[in-house]
């Protein structure tokens, strides 16, 4: 099983300052053939489903604010959100698609400082 | 908009039996696999397994063999997990969640289901 590390567990962050959340994966995800790298970001918010934030290691998906970008490839992988605002408070997960079965990182929770 | 509807909370006694449905509207059912995950209190998501929604067959990950099914009704774009033999630990919030694209290779979630509670408590 590919195994997802994220870092950090949580972070505090200035409204207006860049949150940066990372994942590594235990194997590469990074398929030759099409060269696409296939990782997901989530965000979940308290008491809703995680909502799909970034495909392909870092397509944004639509109505994403972008503020959100997604990037790394092979094995190491980065969430950054380039100026924190209130509704971003969530806890933020990475996800391989690569090979079954599919994983999940441990989740890092951003908080306001 | 694309959109998959669960069923409602669920309370269960050790042992017993509980299905859950999720709905699934604007879309062409059978052109996206499901997927359903399970979310246990303060854990991160846990894959479970996948339906495809044109063939019926079922992948199961380790861990979701024996107690689980995953089911279809494709009349009325439905699908449905089945837990069987319910324990303390099945206490979880589970999810349907739709591939984010047709593409065989386009298994990330998007949307999910609003998750379904299910309490397994004497």
């Amino acid at each position: 099983d590919i195994v997802m590390t994220q870092s950090p567990d949580s972070l505090a962050v200035s409204l207006g300052e860049r949150a940066t959340i990372n994942c590594a994966s235990s194997q590469s995800v990074l398929y030759r053939s099409n060269n696409k790298t296939y990782v997901a970001w989530y965000k979940q918010k308290s008491g809703q489903p995680p909502k799909l934030l970034i495909y392909w290691a870092s397509t944004r998906e639509s109505g994403v604010p972008d503020r959100f970008s997604g990037s790394g490839s092979g094995t190491y992988f980065t969430l950054t959100i380039s100026s924190l605002q209130a509704e971003d408070v969530a806890v933020y997960y990475c996800h391989q698609y690569y090979s079954s079965p599919l994983t999940f990182g441990g989740g890092t929770k951003v908080e306001i400082k | 908009q694309v959109q998959l509807v669960q069923s409602g909370s669920e309370l269960k006694k050790p042992g017993a039996s509980m299905r859950v449905s999720c709905k699934a509207s604007g879309y062409t059912f059978s052109s996206y696999g499901m997927n359903w995950v399970r979310q246990a209190p303060g854990q991160g998501p846990e894959w479970m397994g996948r339906i495809s929604t044109n063939t019926g067959n079922p992948t199961y990950a380790q861990g979701f063999t024996g107690r689980f099914v995953f089911s279809l009704d494709t009349s009325v774009s439905t699908a449905y997990l089945q837990i069987s033999s319910l324990k303390a630990e099945d206490t979880a919030v589970y999810y349907c969640a739709r591939d984010g694209g047709g593409g065989w290779d386009h298994r990330w979630f998007d949307p999910w289901g609003q998750g379904t509670l299910v309490t397994v408590s004497s």
